[in-house]
């Protein structure tokens, strides 16, 4: 069956400090991903997707995300998060045409001041 | 862009009724999506309702528990039938908008609490 896992269920950081969530999918076709971000009392908000190319996306607000087929891997990075970036960060596959999105189990993410 | 409204924002309701949850778009649409959020967990896909033919229903949701109408592309709704506590979640629509990027948005959700 096909999963989307996601490592951290919680993270707490200080702000500056970089941030790396993980994402694993298990899909033997083409996929396309997302990672999504839910900020406090907001809609959930695309933060960057890979279709194809570059396997290395760059987002919103600095964030950016790497593709990497052999691994099944897309993780979410951040150089130097902020407090704003407090909020649930969601990865996502998309596995067929109709664009029916299979979802992390999300990554509950506080940066402290 | 799609700029999507969900009516109610929320509600609480009493076991054994039903709610239904509107989805506007503010443009048209071919695919919308239904989402739920339970409490502390991640978003599960509920259906995919196409305009002009039935919901297609993920496995373990069905269709007279959810029933859905898609009228036109721009509006869906849907309802939660005879409801039972375990239904408490939010419910989020979900529309893919067609050539860059085929971006799928949401929409605020309707958190649902049943006693």
């Amino acid at each position: 069956a096909q999963s989307v896992s996601q490592h951290n269920h919680h993270v707490i950081l200080s702000e500056a400090a970089s941030l790396e969530l993980g994402c694993n999918y298990s899909y033997g076709g083409t996929v396309n991903l997302f990672w999504y971000v839910q900020y406090p009392g907001q809609h959930l908000q695309l933060l960057l997707k890979y279709f194809s190319g570059d396997p290395l996306v760059k987002g919103i607000k600095g964030f950016e995300a790497e593709f990497i087929k052999s691994k099944f891997s897309f993780n979410l990075r951040k150089p130097s998060v902020q407090w704003s970036d407090t909020a649930e960060y969601f990865c996502a596959v998309k596995t067929d045409s109709w664009g029916k999105l299979q979802f992390g189990a999300g990554t509950q993410v506080v940066v402290t001041p | 862009s799609a700029v999507i409204s969900q009516k109610p924002s929320r509600d609480i309701c009493q076991r054994g009724t039903s709610l239904t949850i509107q989805c506007q778009v503010d443009s048209q649409v071919t695919m919308m999506f239904w989402y739920r959020q339970q409490p502390g967990q991640s978003l599960t896909l509920i259906a995919t309702a196409n305009q002009g033919s039935e919901a297609t229903y993920e496995s373990g949701f069905v269709i007279d528990k959810f029933p859905i109408s898609r009228p036109n592309l721009t509006f869906s709704t849907l309802t939660v039938s005879n409801m039972s506590p375990e239904d408490s979640s939010i419910y989020l629509c979900s529309v893919r908008t067609s050539g860059r990027g085929n971006e799928q948005f949401f929409g605020p959700g309707t958190r649902l609490t049943v006693l």
